[in-house]
């Protein structure tokens, strides 16, 4: 099956310290990533949609400006997590559909997990 | 409203039973993807089984089954002789037309867990 890479799988930082998190396809291309959020014992809530080429698409309540995407290549997207505080703190998973239609599967990745002291 | 509900937090199950974990899902779509997603605790997230909304047969891949009642929107999934190695958090997830069978949306999830 096609593959889905992030880096870094985990990440300390300080407060107010800015963090990049990268998601890459390696053997496809993803017009479209989708970066999502996941608390511990808590679901997978999607963040935004990563579009190639143009802006992403943030998720009600989600702050665009916090969370800073940036789709440059087909298979390349960065989530950069501006100003980290602890309640950022969370494991990050992007995840890239190949192909189209309603049973088009969906590869994740492996996930970063944040800690922000 | 909730898009997919899972009502059961934990399940327990001794090794070699079969268990049920409920998914119950809300849709005006015709079309849409159900699919279950098994998260052990190293985070990945592994597929494990697809069923579309026009698919009259109730999807298999192994040991797993889709239960799928779509007058009712459930989409159980069933897992035949439980072994050691199923002991996860398991996800029901959702896509539908509307949104260009793009977004997966997930449910709460069910941690399973098995004995031996």
């Amino acid at each position: 099956g096609a593959v889905v890479s992030q880096h870094p799988s985990w990440v300390i930082c300080k407060s107010g310290t800015s963090v990049k998190i990268e998601c890459r396809s390696l053997d496809f291309q993803a017009t479209t990533m989708f970066w999502y959020r996941q608390f511990p014992k808590q679901s997978l809530m999607l963040m935004a949609t990563s579009n190639e080429g143009s802006k992403a698409t943030y998720e009600q309540g989600v702050e665009k400006d916090k969370f800073l995407i940036n789709h440059a290549s087909l298979t390349l997207s960065t989530l950069t997590v501006t100003s980290a505080h602890p309640e950022d703190s969370s494991f990050y998973i992007c995840s890239a559909p190949l192909g189209q239609g309603p049973g088009n599967e969906q590869f994740f990745g492996p996930g970063t997990r944040l800690t922000v002291l | 409203a909730q898009k997919i509900t899972q009502t059961q937090p934990g399940m327990f199950v001794q090794e070699k039973e079969a268990v049920t974990l409920d998914c119950t899902y809300d849709t005006s779509d015709q079309s849409y993807g159900l699919f279950w997603y098994k998260q052990p605790s190293s985070g990945e997230m592994i597929f494990l089984i697809y069923q579309g909304s026009y698919d009259e047969q109730n999807a298999t891949e192994g040991r797993y089954s889709l239960n799928f009642q779509k007058a009712r929107k459930s989409a159980n999934l069933v897992i035949s002789a439980s072994q050691l190695g199923d002991s996860a958090m398991y996800f029901c997830a959702m896509r539908e037309s509307y949104t260009g069978f793009q977004k997966l949306v997930f449910g709460t999830g069910t941690r399973l867990l098995v004995s031996p």
